[in-house]
């Protein structure tokens, strides 16, 4: 089994849809937990950290299930803009990346 | 400000030759990697340094070497380059930025596309 697996994609919407990717992992002593977000030809950004509370930043929530080691995050009202690959990355030893899940939002 | 500089951006290499990336960071991180990107693999870490002075492999270290020369900076050498290390190449450092509530976090230079032929 993989240390991070997210849900294969492509996700391909509407804009102004709602749209949530999921996120596993597998070493139950990961502390930090991170949402990336990569355009084409680009490097990874961070877009947001996880927090055991969850989090929300604008039109984006993020949420932690620490007991079921299962990640979201949460897109609302999606815009062209927000069309890349989303990756998941969890802290134990060092940090590790989910292969990504692309979004690609449609007029 | 420009975070993690990396250079060369492209280059061209022929099997056989080598080469070095250089990485260099003005964040003040004690944490420094590389790390490979190839379609449909996703990120696979290199080699990481926790410090000054120290490196580690991690996942895919075979074909190369690397040094971390001083705090800022972090360089990958291919002593002699195969067609499979034709790839995406991102240096990245890490650590805890003051007064920011995102703690321990990863920042990445812009990569170097590097393709061995």
């Amino acid at each position: 089994r993989k240390e991070v697996e997210q849900d294969p994609g492509p996700f391909n919407v509407p804009e102004g849809a709602t749209v949530a990717f999921n996120c596993t992992y597998s070493n139950s002593a990961s502390q930090s937990f991170f949402w990336y977000r990569q355009d084409c030809r680009k490097e990874p950004k961070l877009l947001m950290s996880v927090y055991s509370s969850g989090n929300e930043d604008g039109r984006f929530t993020a949420q932690l299930n620490r007991a079921s080691q299962y990640i979201s995050l949460l897109i609302r009202d999606s815009k062209l803009s927000d069309s890349a690959t989303y990756l998941c990355v969890v802290d134990g030893q060092n940090f590790v990346f989910g292969p990504g899940t692309r979004l690609s939002v449609l007029p | 400000n420009a975070g993690v500089t990396q250079t060369p951006k492209f280059q061209v290499l022929k099997t056989g030759q080598s080469m070095t990336l250089q990485c260099a960071q003005d964040m003040n991180h004690n944490s420094m990697y590389w790390y490979r990107q190839d379609p449909g693999m996703g990120l696979r870490l290199i080699y990481y340094s926790a410090s000054e002075g120290t490196t580690d492999k991690g996942e895919v270290p075979n074909g190369y070497n690397v040094s971390r020369l001083n705090k800022r900076e972090f360089s990958l050498r291919l002593e002699s380059a195969a067609p499979s290390q034709t790839s995406v190449y991102f240096c990245a450092g890490s650590g805890i930025i003051r007064g920011a509530r995102d703690g321990n976090t990863i920042y990445f230079g812009e990569g170097s596309w590097l393709t061995v032929v």
